[in-house]
């Protein structure tokens, strides 16, 4: 059972390239989550899912997207990356709306110089 | 706007002392809150959840406290080791009872020396 699975762990990306960070899941759960989190801040969620097939804008959803076709991934995708995207994304899944089984992956530390 | 704060922002102990970390939320209602351990370089791992109804929860040597009356949560550190050293973040559940609405706060970091 290995949890919240994150790829890359680190990444560099110049101006303006794109990039997928992965995320799956082994634990069945219906519900998925992308945040960031910048030095000194606290977690900002990105985009969520709610099951396979739906997604749905968080707080901080501009220069991302999303895809959930199976309940077990959850990609993230920036298309342009620009320098305000630097931070480290974390991926997380739970079983219930509530929340319960909160689980979070390793994260993946992205610079965009 | 729904905050979680958190204090102190950072800490400094001595190996076996005992600290405690306080969390004060607006959050209302809630459903949750729950302490979470972030390792540098890792990702959050939960300590303990309470509901709005529970007074105290325990994990080994870390207890975290709940006055919903207050809005004040703290989590109590006791015999501290080096391996405690990382950031303990507060997060609360409104009571929507939907997961994409948590709030977090912005962690207290905590390292423990000789």
């Amino acid at each position: 059972n290995a949890g919240v699975t994150q790829t890359p762990k680190f990444r560099i990306l110049k101006i303006g390239q794109s990039m997928t960070l992965q995320c799956t899941q082994d634990m069945n759960h219906n519900y998925m989550y992308w945040y960031r989190q910048d030095p000194g801040m606290g977690l900002k969620l990105i985009y969520y899912s709610v099951g396979a097939g739906i997604t749905d804008k968080g707080e901080v959803p501009n220069g991302y997207n999303v895809s959930r076709s199976t309940t077990e991934d959850f990609p993230l995708r920036l298309e342009l990356a620009a320098p305000s995207q630097t931070s480290v994304y974390f991926c997380a899944s739970s079983y219930e709306s509530g929340g319960h089984g909160y689980t979070f992956g390793s994260g993946t530390r992205l610079t965009v110089v | 706007k729904n905050q979680v704060e958190q204090s102190p922002q950072s800490l400094i102990i001595l190996e076996g002392k005992n600290c405690t970390l306080q969390c004060n939320y607006t959050v209302s209602p809630f459903s949750n809150l729950r302490w979470y351990k972030q390792d540098t370089g890792r990702g959050p791992v939960s300590l303990t959840i309470m509901t709005f109804s529970e007074n105290t929860k325990s994990n080994g040597r870390y207890t975290a406290t709940l006055d919903a009356d207050t809005k004040q949560s703290s989590l109590h550190i006791t015999a501290s080791q080096l391996s405690d050293s990382a950031s303990y973040i507060c997060v609360v559940t409104p009571n929507t009872g939907t997961a994409s609405k948590l709030t977090f706060g912005t962690g207290t970091r905590l390292q423990v020396t000789l």
